[in-house]
């Protein structure tokens, strides 16, 4: 099990960005996919989570019309979307996959920073 | 939503101690927890899931325990690896929670 995760972006506030989390060895539709934010020197907040058969997406009230969460299941790739961003999104993002409802396992973290 | 926390935040201990995290629920969730093992830089990585069960390949100096509202992370024997930030997750309902975490220093 392998999730990839897509690189640093340094990014304006009031800019959009996507980023990826691609899925491989095993099949992508049999577990959903949680995303994570980690805040600088901070713990762990869930964001919401995602069935890949249908983008299906539960959202953390905390991000719920801030973010969106996505899935293609023709590339095995989960995506987690700003139409703005603001300094405070400045954090760490983690994609892990759901197993038995825990997360078994993690991708390697995707560094967002926003700054005028 | 539920509430968890972790006691202690930090922790000093040498190799070779056993050590015991604690989380506790704001209310019960049924042995729906996880602890998760965080290194500086890395993600977070998957320990115990439904309370007590070993998730694969995790050394067996792990264990955890409890039931309703609390939580133990044990470890019987320390090893210079397992210096790291640890976190409690219950995922009772869909809206997952974590701990605020316990950081286990070297003394």
């Amino acid at each position: 099990v392998h999730l990839m995760q897509s690189g640093t972006e340094l990014k304006k506030p009031g800019e959009s960005l996507r980023i990826s989390c691609k899925a491989s060895g095993y099949s992508f539709t049999s577990f959903w996919i949680t995303w994570v934010r980690q805040l600088p020197g901070k713990g762990l907040e869930w964001m919401g989570t995602s069935d890949p058969t249908d983008s299906y997406t539960m959202y953390s009230p905390s991000f719920q019309g801030h973010v969106t969460i996505s899935t293609d299941k023709t590339i095995n790739t989960a995506f987690l979307e700003w139409d703005s961003l603001q300094a405070s999104d400045t954090a760490m993002y983690f994609c892990a996959r759901r197993s038995d409802r825990h997360l078994d396992s993690w991708g390697q973290g995707t560094l967002i920073v926003v700054s005028s | 939503d539920i509430r968890m926390t972790q006691s202690p935040s930090s922790l000093s201990a040498s190799v070779g101690d056993r050590v015991t995290l604690t989380c506790r629920a704001s209310q019960d969730i049924s042995n729906s927890l996880a602890w998760y093992q965080q290194k500086p830089g890395k993600a977070p990585k998957c320990l115990i899931y439904a309370a007590s069960r070993l998730e694969s390949g995790v050394p067996s100096r792990f264990s955890g325990s409890g039931s309703g509202t609390d939580y133990t992370l044990t470890i019987s024997r320390l090893q210079p690896e397992d210096f790291a930030t640890y976190y409690c997750q219950q995922y009772y309902y869909n809206a997952v929670t974590f701990g605020q975490g316990t950081k286990l220093e070297i003394k």
